[in-house]
């Protein structure tokens, strides 16, 4: 079946370092791939997305490029903020349909 | 254009009991899907509605049912609750079903089991 690995957290940054949250999959076909961010207490926003490899999603600073020979689809951003912090999920759909498959998330505190 | 929205944000609810959660998607949005959020499981699909047919479904046992209405507003009912059951309930909707639109997530319903 489908799966998401991705870092355990928590990750722990000062303001204005680089971050890097790790992701991997294993999926049939060819995966479209997202990255959601939660914070406390509010439901899923999508971050950015991938649909083909070698495709790379971008939204307010972060990246991913979504690497088929090494199934991965890293989240980036070279400069965090504290506003940053949240917990970050790696997810798939595959094969049809709008089933998201999630990574366990990653919880990011950046600090002054 | 409204977000996604849940109703209840918030219920208590007694072992054995039943309950009902609402969904309605972004105008216009004919794919919704259900989630099941919990600190040791992590977050877990229900299943997944498109034009009033269920198309794909999870895990979950049989207490577990949901529908879409013609409106594309959805509705989820979990019977004979366990205190397992206790979790935040998320929906997502989306353009359609093809897997690689964006889907947008409401605020979720919190549903405590005593």
């Amino acid at each position: 079946g489908n799966s998401v690995t991705q870092m355990e957290g928590p990750v722990t940054l000062s303001e204005e370092a680089f971050l890097t949250i790790n992701c991997t999959y294993t999926a049939t076909g060819y995966p479209s791939l997202f990255w959601y961010v939660q914070y406390p207490g509010e439901g899923l926003q999508l971050l950015l997305k991938a649909t083909k490899a070698d495709d790379k999603g971008s939204n307010k600073g972060f990246e991913a490029t979504y690497r088929k020979e090494t199934t991965s689809f890293h989240l980036e951003k070279g400069s965090v903020q504290v506003s940053d912090s949240a917990v970050y999920f790696c997810a798939l759909t595959a094969g049809g349909g709008n089933k998201l498959t999630f990574g366990t998330g990653t919880q990011l505190k950046v600090e002054l | 254009k409204a977000g996604v929205t849940q109703t209840p944000r918030y219920l208590i609810k007694t072992r054995g009991q039943q309950v009902t959660l609402s969904c309605s998607p972004i105008s216009g949005h004919r794919s919704v899907s259900w989630y099941q959020q919990t600190p040791g499981q992590g977050l877990q699909f229900l299943f997944e509605y498109f034009s009033e047919t269920q198309r794909n479904k999870g895990n979950f046992p049989g207490r577990f049912s949901g529908r879409q209405f013609s409106n594309s507003r959805s509705e989820m009912n979990v019977s004979t609750l366990e205190l397992g059951d206790s979790a935040l309930y998320l929906c997502a909707s989306s353009l359609e079903g093809t897997g690689t639109h964006e889907q947008y997530f409401g605020p979720g319903t919190r549903l405590t089991v005593t």
